[in-house]
């Protein structure tokens, strides 16, 4: 059974970068697809970005000059990079998994979301 | 960037009561529809995928239908468990994943 576990530190000081790691038990990481989603309190669901094995990545317009999602397959783990961080990226952030992708002129995007961390909450704050 | 419009918001139906979420993009997205039950403090879960393909271990009572830009989750027969907030998901068209706004359904 893959499970996945985000980590990483729960309260993030304004201006400064978000980091949360992935870890993936059960399954290798190689050959699927790796997404970060968000969800701010009492609110909905905002997908980040996407990383597949060979490297590819592809963002949210949104969050693109922010953001930075890399991949370790030694560790098993990918990771989530967010920069000049506001109150607005106050969150709980899910890590979850994509069997295959939909790609397009406009790009590839992950299919459906089948395994998801349980979420880690990240909050904005001086 | 297709949107996703769900509806109603919210909900309340008895235990047994046959229970329908509609979901509508904002340009077609042929079948390429995916509906998740995220109960309080839990992660989202996959119920369908591709707009009526049950996920593995999920209840029978749950369907999906529709293509296109109209969609429709159906409940046949609400169980108290069905508590929750579901959302539709689309990946169909780029440059970014959507979600639709979320339906909270209660039990009365």
């Amino acid at each position: 059974q893959v499970q996945l576990q985000e980590s990483g530190p729960g309260l993030v000081k304004p201006s400064e970068t978000l980091s949360l790691t992935c870890s993936v038990s059960g399954g290798s990481i190689s050959s699927f697809y790796w997404s970060w989603i968000r969800q701010p309190p009492g609110e909905g669901l905002e997908w980040i970005g996407y990383i597949y094995d060979s490297g590819d990545t592809n963002y949210n317009p949104s969050l693109k000059s922010r953001v930075t999602i890399s991949m370790d397959t030694s560790k098993n783990h990918f990771s989530l990079k967010l920069t000049s961080v506001t109150a607005a990226d106050t969150a709980v952030y899910y890590c979850a998994r994509s069997l295959g992708r939909y790609c397009s002129g406009g790009g590839c995007l992950p299919k459906n979301f089948d395994y998801w961390g349980q979420g880690t909450l990240v909050t904005v704050s001086s | 960037d297709i949107q996703l419009t769900q509806s109603p918001s919210s909900l309340s139906a008895h235990v047994g009561d046959r229970v329908t979420i509609t979901c509508r993009a904002s340009q077609s997205i042929s079948s390429s529809l995916n509906w998740y039950q995220q109960k309080p403090g839990k992660a989202p879960k996959l119920l369908i995928y591709v707009a009526s393909i049950l996920q593995s271990g999920v209840p029978s009572r749950f369907s999906g239908s529709g293509s296109g830009t109209d969609f429709t989750l159906t409940i046949s027969s609400l169980q108290p468990e069905d508590s929750a907030t579901y959302y539709c998901q689309q990946s169909y068209s780029p440059p970014q994943v959507t979600f639709g706004q979320g339906t909270k359904l209660e039990i009365k």
